[in-house]
């Protein structure tokens, strides 16, 4: 299987602090992509790095990929309550664009 | 923003009864996806279409479930007859082609009773 997973399972932290979520895969990838999910919504695209690529910035969010480790982390920094929710990666495999998602990691960021 | 529309929201109907989801992907993205997600658990493929044509249905289960996509633009997702595992959230999304990001919609929640 394809399918990313995502560790830990579950993560708590306070306001301000950062939060570091890692997912390991299985196969070669084109490219691998988080995305957030409140409670009972949909997903949310965070960012897509490419399997040549190795470090992803956008805003508080930071993205790294080592391809020889077949593995990515998420970092968020100064986490905010509004940041509380499931994160997800997700990896294509080469030739198909399809997502296979792990199980996520479910972040709750404390006031 | 361009969104990725699902229908209904929520649904509940009862065992062995029919039910149907409708997408309708942002307005020029070629490649529909529907996912199944279980409460719990990280969304799972049941079909992509590239424009009106089936991409990958493998993990459809087509005794029950059928989705069709006919002019390549909005897509229903059909289960007759419904069963009580079928309960979860299903999720459309589209892409403007290969090897780009996927947008979802926000879903469709179906309890079966």
């Amino acid at each position: 299987s394809q399918q990313g997973e995502e560790d830990p399972q579950a993560l708590s932290i306070q306001e301000g602090e950062n939060a570091t979520m890692n997912c390991s895969y299985k196969t070669s990838i084109n490219n691998l992509q988080w995305y957030r999910q409140n409670s009972g919504r949909g997903l949310v695209h965070l960012i897509l790095i490419r399997s040549n690529e190795r470090e992803k910035h956008s805003g508080r969010l930071r993205v790294t990929l080592d391809t020889s480790k077949k593995s990515s982390s998420l970092l968020i920094t100064a986490s905010r309550a509004a940041d509380t929710a499931s994160y997800f990666c997700a990896t294509d495999g080469t030739g198909a664009n399809n997502l296979f998602f792990g199980t996520g990691t479910r972040l709750t960021v404390i006031p | 923003e361009a969104e990725v529309a699902q229908s209904p929201r929520y649904k509940i109907t009862e065992k062995s009864q029919a039910v149907a989801f409708w997408c309708d992907p942002i307005s020029g993205h070629a490649t529909l996806y529907w996912y199944r997600q279980i409460l719990g658990q990280g969304p799972e493929l049941l079909v992509q279409f590239q424009d009106e044509s089936v991409v990958d249905d493998s993990q459809l289960p087509k005794d029950r479930f059928s989705a069709e996509r006919l002019k390549g633009v909005d897509s229903t997702l059909k289960i007759q007859p419904a069963e009580l595992g079928d309960s979860a959230m299903y999720l459309c999304a589209s892409s403007p082609g290969t090897d780009d990001t996927i947008y979802f919609g926000e879903g469709s929640w179906l309890t079966v009773v």
